[in-house]
């Protein structure tokens, strides 16, 4: 089983700084999903990447197969960026993902 | 419209009560998954689906049973709810290996 870890846990920070989130895990895949979720509670896709980088707006994603290693970032953060951040990585059986515990980010106006 | 619905969207039942959350979705996707989270837990898979004749179980499926009555409706039953079941549960479709996209979560309360 793919164990998933992500890093850190919370993070609170001041509107415009840059976020750096990290997920690492232990099993090589296929591709690895960033997914965002309001404190609403529904969860959003927001990157699918199986190498290099993605890029959507003001979030980035990088992954380094070899490492095992994938990074989440944003830039010139804003408080509607506030939201859990969940890494997760295919390995429940058809795909069916397995997910990071997920990153608490406030950002504070 | 959107593309993943849930219902009922909140819940609350008595321990020993049999309850069936629904999924419906609209995008076509052949995959259809549960899952469920918990605080300090994440996500977890349940059961998953390649097509209406092919139900798996994933990491948690005990006192869950599925239903994948058509391509576009995958249900989840708890036969006998019990207070750790309590959480919230998210279907999930996919088109192959693609991106997962969740519908809006049902939060179940067994009291």
């Amino acid at each position: 089983k793919n164990e998933v870890e992500q890093s850190p846990q919370n993070l609170t920070a001041q509107e415009g700084e840059f976020i750096t989130i990290n997920c690492s895990y232990s099993v090589g895949i296929s591709a690895l999903h960033w997914l965002q979720q309001h404190p609403g509670g529904g969860i959003v896709s927001l990157f699918m990447l199986s190498s290099g980088k993605k890029k959507h707006g003001r979030l980035i994603a990088t992954i380094n197969i070899q490492e095992k290693h994938s990074s989440l970032h944003i830039t010139a953060s804003h408080p509607r960026d506030s939201a859990v951040y969940i890494c997760a990585v295919p390995g429940g059986g058809a795909d069916g993902l397995t997910f990071g515990k997920g990153t608490h980010l406030i950002i504070q106006p | 419209d959107a593309d993943v619905t849930q219902t009922p969207r909140n819940r609350i039942t008595k321990t020993g009560k049999r309850i069936m959350l629904e999924c419906s979705q609209t995008k076509g996707h052949d995959r259809m998954y549960w899952y469920r989270q918990d605080p300090g837990l994440g996500l977890r898979l349940i059961y998953y689906s390649f097509d209406v004749k092919d139900i798996n179980k994933g990491e948690i499926s005990d006192g869950y049973s599925v239903s994948r009555q058509a391509q576009a409706k995958f249900s989840l039953s708890l036969e006998s709810a019990i207070p750790n079941q309590t959480a919230l549960y998210f279907c999930a479709t996919q088109q192959g290996r693609g991106e997962q996209y969740f519908g809006p979560g049902t939060r179940l309360t067994v009291t």
